[in-house]
């Protein structure tokens, strides 16, 4: 079984200032992890995947996520916040054994406001 | 190259009718999953289907909904009767093969029930 936690449903920076979104994990199996973006009524948008190797992850738009098992995190991070920026954002995670369910657990969500 | 489509984009519904929510996946994608965003929630899973084949249905609820994925056509998410609660955004996400963990997520059907 899997679940994933948000810490902040809302979140405001200033323009400029650096984002970081926090997700942790609950996970049975190693996981994969997902950061996707969603604008308001609009579907949702891959930004990066932590499958295997490498920890730190880069994505679209500037963004980044690194994957630490010992802390079950994998917190979204942008140096700079830019206005685009503001949407909701969700974690996710699905399982990697064969034969497992394939679908995304998601957490519920964090929207982030860039202040001028 | 389109992505996951979805009609309609919304729908409005009175208590007790049907609700057809349909998705055609990327070209190329013979996996289908749907998803269901209450207000204010994450999404959740409701069902995971290849053509022809529903493979998990665990998130669906017991009663009314139903869901196919035909050799032919566009996957369909049907609530029948359907009440104040089932309103919410429906998202459909298609993948590749069963080992993608990939998922690529069309625009929604925002159903309201009046």
């Amino acid at each position: 079984a899997q679940s994933v936690t948000q810490l902040g449903s809302h979140v405001s920076v200033s323009e400029g200032a650096l984002v970081l979104l926090r997700c942790n994990y609950s996970s049975s199996v190693p996981p994969y992890l997902f950061w996707y973006v969603q604008y308001p009524n609009q579907g949702l948008q891959l930004l990066l995947k932590y499958t295997t190797g490498a920890t730190l992850v880069k994505g679209i738009n500037g963004f980044e996520a690194e994957f630490k098992k010992s802390e079950t995190s994998f917190h979204l991070t942008k140096p700079s916040a830019h206005m685009s920026d503001a949407a909701e954002y969700f974690c996710a995670v699905s399982a990697t054994l064969a034969g497992s369910a394939r679908q995304l657990t998601f957490g519920s969500g964090t929207q982030l406001t860039v202040l001028p | 190259n389109a992505g996951v489509m979805q009609n309609p984009r919304h729908l409005v519904r009175r208590r007790g009718q049907e609700a057809r929510l349909r998705c055609s996946p990327m070209k190329g994608h013979s996996h289908v999953y749907w998803y269901r965003q209450l207000p204010e929630e994450g999404l959740k899973f409701m069902v995971y289907l290849q053509k022809e084949n529903i493979i998990d249905e665990s998130g669906m609820p017991k009663e009314r909904f139903s869901a196919e994925f035909p050799k032919e056509g566009p996957s369909i998410l049907r609530i029948q009767q359907v009440v104040r609660g089932d309103s919410a955004a429906y998202f459909c996400a298609s993948s590749p093969t069963d080992s993608s963990y990939e998922q690529y997520f069309g625009p929604g059907t925002r159903l309201t029930v009046t």
